[in-house]
């Protein structure tokens, strides 16, 4: 059981929007603006989407988005393309001896 | 151009022993934290260990600690991850990660496969 909850799967049209959530606790997501957000294709390498809850790095499209409030951090992902199927993993640093934990993963599907 | 390539996966047996290194290019490698993330088959990603930029503080995952070790070869550009008293439970693809500053992960490479059975 992965230490941030993410939902399973979600799924979206062309040019629509969704949001990937991602719930964890104090210790983590809550306590702390290190929030990450990774896009992994199957057999490539994941790839860092969103840092520090909402900062994009160099060369990550603005359809990409993060926020947070309380213990939930959000994915927002806009006019979707086909893409941006993949899966999506969330992570927080956190106060626990176990410094970094992820979420389990959300797989996009573009409809 | 940065990259960072792990090697030294492979078949183990249960209890046995594995060193895993991460040579990287395009970058400052003393400067930099890195780490060692895995992924289950069919699991998702785990966060096992990371290293300061000069080697002098280390911190584990609660399941490996004990067992693994990392380390790095500055003069070399070589991240390393020594595995003791494997199980079945470390069979993973074994990413190398850089640290991008920010508690976050902004470099990896295409892992390398551990496989533990008997």
């Amino acid at each position: 059981q992965s230490a941030l909850t993410q939902p399973a799967s979600v799924s979206g049209s062309p040019g629509q929007s969704i949001t990937i959530s991602c719930t964890g606790t104090s210790s983590d997501v809550g306590g702390y603006n290190y929030v990450s957000w990774y896009q992994h294709h199957p057999g490539k390498a994941p790839k860092l989407m969103i840092y520090e809850v909402s900062n994009r790095p160099s060369g990550v499209s603005n359809r990409f988005s993060g926020s947070k409030s309380g213990n939930t951090a959000s994915l927002t992902i806009s006019g979707l393309q086909a893409e941006d199927e993949a899966d999506y993993y969330c992570s927080s640093y956190t106060s626990t001896s176990t410094l970094w934990v992820f979420g389990g993963g959300t797989r996009l599907t573009v409809l | 151009e940065v990259q960072v390539v792990e090697s030294g996966g492979g078949l183990v047996q249960p209890g046995g022993s594995l060193r895993l290194s991460c040579t990287v290019s395009g970058f400052t490698f003393s400067s930099y934290w890195m780490h060692w993330v895995r992924q289950a088959p069919g699991e998702g990603l785990v966060w096992v260990s990371r290293i300061e930029g000069d080697g002098t503080d280390t911190r584990y995952a609660d399941s490996v600690k004990g067992r693994f070790t990392i380390s790095r070869d500055n003069a070399k550009n070589t991240l390393y991850l020594q595995m003791n008293s494997l199980s079945a439970e470390d069979t993973a693809l074994y990413y190398c990660v850089r640290d991008s500053h920010h508690y976050a992960f902004d470099v990896w490479g295409q892992g390398t496969m551990v496989t533990v059975s008997s």
